[in-house]
């Protein structure tokens, strides 16, 4: 593994399913965050971790939840899918968490989401 | 309201020319600024980065200019090969807090 690796790549879920997506980090950074993608919207943040065992809300938390158990996972979950959340998901990770603003951030290669 | 914007969806270039990239914020606060390129069915990675103390920073083919008084900035990219064409986005950070992108310009360099 090299970088930022993101599972699945791609998936179509019935409205009212819960979905996972996987992210996984090999660079121990301390910063990881969860975006979607949408067109005309640009990346929009919906939760992040500035370290192991703390979690923070982004622009966009409604509808997903996330753990940090340990430095190299960060799982995005949708308890119950609904259609306003079909997107790219990407995942990404910055070495500070002290100050993520002032830090690049490497992304993975995303999941395409679709809910019906 | 969207605080970063890049009113451009679109542009292109003939190969060899001047790409101008533009993006506008509507946040004063922000004091740091970076741009992504995202090629289809990849993440976006790291181009250029520019402070608020700053008013060009520039890395081989590319430069990043900022002016402060009129919360723009601008990427150029001299000369412009097919291999640019992708979407660039524009981010910015107001005092080490998270990152808030632009919706993107989709750069298309033709031959």
């Amino acid at each position: 593994i090299a970088g930022i690796t993101q599972a699945p790549t791609s998936q179509i879920l019935a409205a009212g399913r819960r979905m996972t997506l996987r992210c996984t980090q090999d660079m121990r950074h301390n910063a990881m965050y969860w975006y979607r993608q949408d067109l005309g919207l640009g990346l929009r943040l919906i939760h992040y971790s500035n370290t192991a065992g703390t979690t923070g809300k982004g622009e966009v938390p409604d509808g997903y939840s996330v753990s940090r158990a340990n430095t190299d996972d960060f799982p995005l979950t949708l308890a119950s899918a609904v259609p306003s959340q079909t997107s790219v998901y990407f995942c990404a990770s910055s070495d500070t968490g002290t100050s993520p603003g002032s830090d690049t951030q490497y992304f993975g290669p995303g999941t395409r989401l679709t809910v019906l | 309201d969207q605080q970063v914007k890049q009113n451009s969806p679109s542009l292109s270039v003939q190969e060899g020319r001047i790409s101008i990239l533009n993006c506008d914020y509507t946040n004063s606060m922000f004091d740091y600024f970076l741009w992504y390129k995202k090629y289809p069915a990849e993440g976006p990675t790291f181009l250029i980065s520019i402070s608020s103390i700053k008013d060009k920073n520039e890395d081989g083919r590319f430069t990043v200019f900022l002016n402060k008084s009129a919360k723009h900035l601008s990427l150029h990219i001299v000369p412009s090969q097919p291999g640019d064409s992708a979407v660039y986005f524009c981010a910015a950070s107001a005092y080490g807090q998270n990152f808030v992108f632009g919706p993107g310009t989709r750069l298309s360099v033709l031959p």
